[in-house]
């Protein structure tokens, strides 16, 4: 039973626009959201989360934005850059436990 | 953050035959993991594998296919048994933060067998 969905495989966005990656989740006890991001032949790499407390994190370029009700969070990139390109995968857990993943969305951005 | 190693990078394997992947931090961890990534899929969790006690595995995931060792603080391998084709996925190790809230992960091992 996959508990976080992404459903969109791929995207493509041109450079300076906006990305927004979407994931959602069926298991209400998440209590705590991850983004990472991967790169061919490297492992992925922690990028941003967000606690259930709250419905948005902004790091940078990357925000988080995170809807309980709807058990959906998303990935705004602004402005896209073409060393984002990458895979991102949405994660989440509760209590510090075991962590789920999303399939991942493969970004494009092109130049 | 940790820094992580793992060694193979890539192989091809033979059906039937076994491989041990190593994993390698920079820094002592009480919790490492060990993931597999098939292709197009997540990151499916094999098993948590704590230093000084047997390795807790996932369901759908058993001892003897994925025997894991953990000898120390800083080291850990996972031997992938008896392998047919179904076990070509990347392998990847990872290590809780300090804190717990993030984990951080190896390169990852890419498996072929044919």
């Amino acid at each position: 039973d996959q508990q976080v969905k992404q459903n969109s495989p791929s995207l493509s966005v041109q450079e300076g626009r906006i990305s927004i990656l979407n994931c959602d989740y069926t298991n209400s006890m998440f209590d705590y959201f991850l983004w990472y991001k991967k790169y061919p032949a490297e492992g992925p790499t922690f990028l941003i989360s967000i606690s259930s407390i709250k419905d948005k994190n902004e790091d940078g370029r990357f925000t988080v934005f995170l809807n309980k009700s709807a058990k959906h969070l998303s990935l705004h990139i602004v402005p896209s850059q073409p060393g984002d390109s990458a895979v991102y995968f949405c994660a989440a857990n509760y209590n510090f436990n075991k962590f789920y993943f999303g399939s991942g969305t493969k970004l494009n951005v092109k130049p | 953050s940790a820094v992580i190693s793992q060694k193979p990078s890539r192989d091809i394997c033979q059906r039937g035959t076994s491989l041990t992947i190593q994993c390698q931090v920079d820094s002592q961890v009480t919790m490492m993991f060990w993931y597999r990534q098939q292709p197009g899929q997540s990151l499916t969790l094999i098993a948590t594998a704590n230093q000084g006690s047997e390795a807790t595995y996932e369901s759908g995931f058993v001892i003897d296919k994925f025997p894991i060792s953990r000898p120390n603080l800083t080291f850990s391998t996972l031997t992938v048994s008896n392998m047919s084709p179904e076990d070509s996925s990347i392998y990847l190790c990872s290590v809780a933060s300090g804190s717990a809230d993030t984990q951080y992960f190896g390169p990852g091992t890419r498996l072929t067998v044919l």
